[in-house]
């Protein structure tokens, strides 16, 4: 059974620093894996998608990148600014194309 | 470019009452189409997935059942509400089942 960790589960950082949210997960069968992000009482939205062949997706400044094999993802996320507070959530695609979700890192940027 | 609605935005329903939540997206055909549900402080569960019309898969078993009668319409249902189906209920579609999900902007379900 798929289980997948978020480290760390809270974050506050003032603006303009880099910061690194960590995705773990047990079952390396994977499709992919996919980031996103949620606002309070919002629903999910997707920021970035990485195919189980692929090491990495860049999209303005976010990148993430996949180690499948240690299972193992990344979500690199420079300059911080007040508008990337939110909660960032992992999940990878395995068998049966399940998706299972992390519990997510809330991030709070100060300006 | 596709758009999924989810209707109603907000819903208090007492205990033992039914329940009828609608998800439909535009701008595609033949999507893979999920509800999720997320709970106070936990993470998302898939509940029910479908990848046609009148096909559905549920991954959790309890009160809750889903129907596909339209390609880009799926409908999250109960027949009697407990308390511990309050949550905030998510539908997803991709176009692949390896593709990446888009979700609707989820529906706040209380059960009082």
């Amino acid at each position: 059974k798929q289980e997948v960790t978020q480290i760390p589960a809270a974050l506050s950082v003032p603006e303009g620093e880099n910061l690194v949210l960590n995705c773990s997960f047990t079952d390396s069968a994977i499709y992919n894996l996919q980031w996103f992000r949620q606002d309070p009482g919002k629903g999910l939205t997707s920021l970035l998608l990485i195919q189980s062949s692929q090491r990495e997706q860049t999209s303005g400044r976010l990148n993430a990148s996949l180690d499948k094999s240690s299972g193992r993802s990344t979500l690199y996320i420079a300059a911080s600014q007040p508008g990337d507070s939110a909660t960032y959530l992992c999940a990878p695609l395995g068998g049966g194309f399940k998706t299972i979700f992390g519990a997510g890192t809330r991030l709070f940027v100060k300006a | 470019s596709q758009t999924i609605h989810q209707w109603p935005a907000t819903l208090v329903q007492p205990v033992g009452s039914p329940l009828s939540l609608e998800c439909t997206v535009e701008g595609t055909s033949n999507p893979n189409l999920y509800w999720y549900r997320q709970a106070a402080g936990r993470g998302l569960q898939l509940l029910f997935y479908s990848v046609g019309i009148g096909q559905i898969s549920s991954e959790v078993p309890q009160n809750l059942s889903a129907s596909r009668p339209q390609d880009r319409q799926f409908i999250l249902s109960s027949k009697k509400l407990l308390l511990s189906d309050s949550g905030f209920y998510l539908c997803a579609w991709n176009n692949l089942p390896y593709n990446e999900q888009f979700f609707g902007p989820g529906t706040r379900l209380t059960v009082l």
